[in-house]
């Protein structure tokens, strides 16, 4: 059985601090995505990485792939009350279907 | 464009009733997966489909789950003799292929509650 180890599963930070999230497996993926949902929504993709070792930004988010696929980290500088959300990372096997994490609850006060 | 529908938003049944959870894809997307996610939880793979037939139920947790989509769009999963421990948000989400790289669009969920 496939299973992605999501740490930390709560975080309450104040606005302008960094954080990281890390996802960690035993498993090999195709690809890994991290996604982010809000109250009432399904989640949305935020990145794919499917290269080892890739690294890709979005504005202040930073993914990273290990270089084995096994593993992968979200890194948030300088958070905002607006990045406040649930953070799911999950792995892609053959066939497409997803294997998530548990998530992580991410609070940023202002 | 129109994402990903669900229908209900929410459903309150009493344990031993039938339900069924539909879902609308995008237009074109021949790939369509039902997850289930628990309070606190990621969500959780039950079923995918390529086109009209089932490629990969091997999530569905028993045979009182079982899911359609005849027509290789709109999916309904039903759930028989429903059990307090069903109660979920059962999410859907399609994709224009099936590839690791190919990215899966969810819809906002159903929430069902078995009193």
């Amino acid at each position: 059985t496939q299973l992605l180890e999501q740490s930390p599963q709560f975080l309450s930070i104040q606005e302008g601090e960094n954080l990281t999230v890390y996802c960690n497996s035993s498993s090999v993926f195709s690809s890994l995505q991290w996604y982010r949902q809000e109250p009432g929504e399904g989640p949305v993709l935020l990145v794919t990485v499917v290269t080892g070792g890739e690294v890709k930004k979005l504005k202040r988010l930073t993914f990273q792939f290990g270089d084995a696929r096994k593993d992968s980290s979200l890194h948030i500088t300088a958070a905002q009350p607006g990045d406040t959300g649930l953070y799911l990372c999950a792995g892609a096997v053959p066939g497409g279907k997803l294997i998530f994490g548990q998530g992580t609850e991410l609070s940023v006060k202002p | 464009g129109a994402g990903v529908s669900q229908t209900p938003s929410n459903k309150v049944t009493e344990k031993g009733k039938y339900v069924e959870l539909r879902c609308d894809p995008i237009s074109g997307h021949t790939a369509l997966y039902w997850y289930r996610q628990s309070l606190g939880q990621g969500p959780e793979f039950l079923i995918y489909f390529q086109g009209t037939g089932a490629a990969d139920d091997s999530g569905l947790p028993n045979d009182r789950f079982f899911a359609v989509r005849p027509e290789g769009s709109v999916s309904t999963l039903k759930i028989q003799r429903t059990e307090r421990g069903d109660s979920a948000v059962y999410l859907c989400a399609s994709s224009s292929g099936a590839g690791a790289a190919d990215t899966q669009y969810f819809g906002p969920g159903t929430r069902l509650t078995v009193l």
